[in-house]
């Protein structure tokens, strides 16, 4: 099946600084690369995705960067803000018939005001 | 649109009890699913559904059981609750596989 790694664990940053998650994916037949923030407390809800015939992919201060032959993806947010803060999930699908995502285990982004 | 709605936020349960975790969606998804989040953990698929009547095993189905009788609705039924299932239990729809996914508030259950 679909192994999802994504690091840093955790990463802190200055307000106004960039920021940078990178996962990488087993499955070379996976084709759709989403990222999940959730606060505390709440459900993780999409903010950006990508699909395999697309190598970037831009919205405001947030764009996601795939490298289907290294087989890994990144999420970069520029110009962090203290509401930014939060815990940032990659996934991607599997192979199987129903292609459902295996996420990554997280990343604990702070911004520090 | 309600999205995805889960019942109940919060529960607690005692070793050996059982309970139903509902989910309804209302957006006319073919497929949805349900996960677990231990805490500071990722997101494990406990069952998914592509279609009213059918549903399979995801990465950690054992102590869980599912059915799907209706597009809207996917409740999760644990028997014999054990400390081990303390999590955040969310529930997502989407339209196809490989596609966007729309997760349920949560329900918290522990069990003591």
């Amino acid at each position: 099946g679909e192994n999802v790694e994504q690091h840093p664990s955790t990463l802190s940053v200055q307000e106004g600084d960039s920021a940078v998650i990178k996962c990488t994916y087993s499955d070379s037949a996976s084709n759709y690369f989403p990222w999940y923030k959730q606060e505390l407390g709440k459900r993780p809800q999409l903010i950006i995705d990508i699909r395999s015939n697309v190598g970037e992919k831009k919205d405001q201060r947030i764009a996601v960067t795939l490298n289907k032959t290294a087989k890994h993806f990144s999420l970069h947010i520029t110009e962090t803000q203290p509401e930014d803060s939060a815990v940032y999930f990659c996934a991607a699908t599997s192979s199987g018939s129903a292609r459902q995502l295996t996420f990554g285990s997280g990343t604990q982004l702070t911004v520090l005001p | 649109n309600a999205g995805v709605t889960q019942t109940p936020k919060f529960r607690i349960l005692k070793i050996g009890q059982s309970m139903t975790l509902q989910c309804t969606q209302d957006m006319n998804h073919n497929y949805m699913y349900w996960y677990r989040q231990d805490p500071g953990m990722g997101l494990k698929l406990i069952y998914y559904s592509v279609g009213a009547g059918i549903t399979d095993k995801g990465e950690v189905p054992n102590g869980y059981n599912v059915s799907r009788s209706t597009t809207e609705d996917f409740p999760l039924r644990l028997e014999l609750a054990a400390p081990s299932q303390t999590s955040v239990y969310f529930c997502a729809s989407s339209p196809t596989g490989g596609d966007t996914q729309y997760f349920g508030p949560g329900t918290r259950l522990t069990v003591l």
